[in-house]
């Protein structure tokens, strides 16, 4: 079945330090690949997607490429600020899957000032 | 436009108890989600729906159940309650198959005593 591996957490860096939070899949079909942040005390919503091999999606500053060979979609950040404090969550989802998304089990990053 | 929104934000119940979330979205989206939250499990799907009159079991359907009336409103019930059902219940939902966002609920800390 499908699945999304993310590296164990948590993360805690230094204000304006760089940011590489793994993601590796397995997926029996071609999926769309999606990093989802939570806020504390918030829900999750979408940070980057990317639909197909060698998209890049960006937002904020967040960078993640979508390598088929490897099967990755790394999280990457040249600067990360304390307001990027959240959950990071990994996500992919597999066309005729109903919209299902499947999840990694998410990874904390703590940025002290 | 209000997005997706859920009721309540807090919940405790006893064992044994029933109880109904709600979840409404504003946006005419089709595919609506419930997913819980737990601790180093990340997101697993509950149930989900393509349209009005028409669900199906996720990851972990056990104890839970779930209508769609209507495009607008997609409750799920936790039949009787149980402490392994403590847990953050997030609701979502989106406009098309696979590829397009999904745009989540604020969620419902629900705990059984």
């Amino acid at each position: 079945g499908d699945s999304v591996t993310q590296m164990e957490g948590p993360v805690t860096l230094s204000e304006e330090a760089f940011l590489t939070i793994n993601c590796t899949y397995t997926a029996t079909g071609y999926p769309s690949l999606f990093w989802y942040v939570q806020y504390p005390g918030e829900g999750l919503q979408l940070l980057l997607k990317a639909t197909k091999a060698d998209d890049k999606g960006s937002n904020k500053g967040f960078e993640a490429t979508y390598r088929k060979e490897t099967t990755s979609f790394h999280l990457e950040k040249g600067s990360v600020q304390v307001s990027d404090s959240a959950v990071y969550f990994c996500a992919l989802s597999v066309a005729g899957a109903n919209s299902k998304l499947t999840f990694g089990k998410g990874i904390t990053l703590s940025v002290r000032p | 436009n209000a997005g997706v929104t859920q009721t309540p934000k807090f919940q405790v119940l006893k064992t044994g108890q029933s109880m109904t979330l709600q979840c409404a979205q504003d946006m005419n989206h089709e595919y609506m989600s419930w997913y819980r939250q737990d601790p180093g499990m990340g997101l697993r799907l509950i149930h989900y729906s393509v349209g009005a009159g028409i669900t199906d079991q996720g990851e972990v359907p056990n104890g839970y159940n779930v209508s769609r009336s209507t495009t607008e409103d997609f409750p799920l019930r936790l039949l009787s309650a149980a402490p392994s059902q403590t847990s953050v219940y997030f609701c979502a939902s989106t406009a098309r198959n696979g590829v397009a966002e999904q745009y989540f609920g604020p969620g419902t800390r629900l705990t059984v005593t």
